[in-house]
């Protein structure tokens, strides 16, 4: 069975760009979840995407937007972006939304701002 | 507000038992979660363990879980140079969302 794939892995960006990043959950899991990883802040969340709905956001602007798609896929976008953007991110899988025993990651996408 | 607590650091020989351990406030997630990190990688889950059971053992690893304080550890035993890693305890939060804390990182020395 397949695991969680983010694409893509490394990219670098400039300010005042907006990038989309990508995550195929396990098949079968329909909750898709981002977290952004930083040393300062650690493992923050920022959404919650279930049967295409958002059900649960984080505390981020609004430059930070997703969605999922019919095939369970998700996408995230962040616009207008900033050097304290400059994160991993993480994206989560699980079968039910909420979580439930079974939350698996993705290896995560790097992002530089520069 | 809803937190997770760990020590930063843990150094132990190789062959010995690790124990790790984490605080939560949020006494209402239904599973508290162990997640292993590896430099440039993922979360790979451990383990985890539901609220109403007090430990859980999978080969090497023992979950214990003390409701009342709100207490969470995770034993490594023989602990490996493989193990060698950042931990992060993990609890659901009132969003469905998980909370982490800052991560313990492993060091074993040979």
């Amino acid at each position: 069975k397949a695991g969680v794939t983010q694409t893509p892995r490394y990219l670098i960006k400039t300010r005042g760009q907006q990038v989309t990043l990508s995550c195929s959950p396990i098949s079968g899991h329909r909750s898709v979840s981002w977290y952004q990883q930083t040393p300062g802040q650690g493992l923050q969340f920022l959404f919650e995407y279930f049967s295409e709905t958002q059900r649960n956001k984080g505390n981020f602007p609004g430059r930070f937007s997703g969605r999922q798609f019919s095939n369970s896929r998700s996408e995230m976008n962040v616009s207008t972006l900033e050097l304290g953007d400059s994160a991993l991110y993480l994206c989560a899988s699980s079968y039910q939304t909420g979580g439930g025993n079974t939350i698996y990651f993705g290896e995560g996408s790097w992002l530089t701002v520069v | 507000g809803e937190d997770v607590e760990q020590s930063l650091f843990l150094s132990v020989r190789e062959g010995d038992s690790s124990v790790i351990n984490c605080t939560y406030t949020d006494s209402s997630s239904t599973y508290l979660y162990w997640y292993k990190q590896e430099p440039g990688a993922g979360l790979q889950l451990l383990t985890y363990i539901f609220s109403n059971m007090d430990m859980k053992q999978d080969q090497r690893l023992t979950v214990l879980l003390n409701k009342k304080d709100k207490h969470l550890s995770l034993r490594i035993a023989d602990t490996q140079t493989g193990d060698s890693a950042i931990y992060f305890c993990a609890g659901g939060g009132s969003q469905g969302n998980l909370i982490f804390g800052k991560g313990t990182k492993l060091s074993v020395k040979p």
